[in-house]
């Protein structure tokens, strides 16, 4: 069975810092999506990253996706408060394109 | 394009009532979902259809039911609403063969069980 792991799952950080949110995953995928999502509000497809090694960046946000360590991190630089959310990361099951698991979420507030 | 639209956004029930909400995307997507996500906490799906006529449990589907009579529509119904019911509800959406695609999630229904 696929889980997905998130950490950390709380994260309180200054602005102007810079830092990372790990999401684990316990078999063997090559495709992870990263979500926001706003208090109150719904999700929004951040990243989309489908080999090993791929890379996207949006502004100060960068993902990355290693599938061999099973791992793929969401880099935030110089964090502003508008970056301030609920960050999931999601998985497709191997061999089944319709069902995804998602982690927990990250819940990231950035102090002023 | 209007993606997924969700009704109502909110919605008040007395316990032991039922209600459906309703779930509609017109991007033709096969794949459907249904979460919730009770406050402060991730997603839990409750039901998903590949397809019309199509429907599959997911991982919370005590107390409800679904029905996709076309690619468009995917309502899920509460029979005898529950205060553990009490949660915000999404439906997603995916493309035709869904892999290398993130879901597309409708804007929720808030629904509270007084």
């Amino acid at each position: 069975e696929l889980k997905v792991e998130q950490n950390p799952l709380f994260l309180s950080m200054q602005e102007g810092k810079n830092y990372t949110i790990y999401c684990n995953y316990s078999t063997t995928s090559d495709r992870l999506y990263w979500y926001r999502q706003d208090p109150g509000k719904s999700l929004e497809s951040l990243f989309v990253l489908l080999s090993n090694g791929a890379v996207k960046q949006e502004g100060r946000l960068m993902a990355s996706l290693d599938t061999k360590a099973r791992l793929s991190t969401l880099h935030i630089t110089a964090a502003v408060h508008d970056l301030s959310a609920t960050y999931f990361c999601a998985v497709d099951i191997p061999n089944r394109d319709d069902k995804i698991i998602f982690g927990k979420g990250t819940r990231l507030h950035i102090l002023p | 394009n209007a993606g997924v639209t969700q009704t109502p956004k909110f919605r008040i029930l007395k316990i032991g009532q039922s209600m459906t909400l309703q779930c509609t995307q017109d991007m033709n997507h096969n794949y459907m979902y249904w979460y919730r996500q009770d406050p402060g906490m991730g997603l839990k799906l409750i039901y998903y259809s590949v397809g019309a006529g199509i429907t599959d449990k997911g991982e919370v589907p005590n107390g409800y039911n679904v029905s996709r009579s076309t690619t468009e529509d995917f309502p899920l119904r509460l029979e005898l609403a529950a205060p553990s019911q009490t949660s915000v509800y999404f439906c997603a959406s995916r493309p035709p063969g869904g892999g290398n695609q993130p879901q597309h999630f409708g804007d929720g229904t808030r629904l509270s069980i007084l």
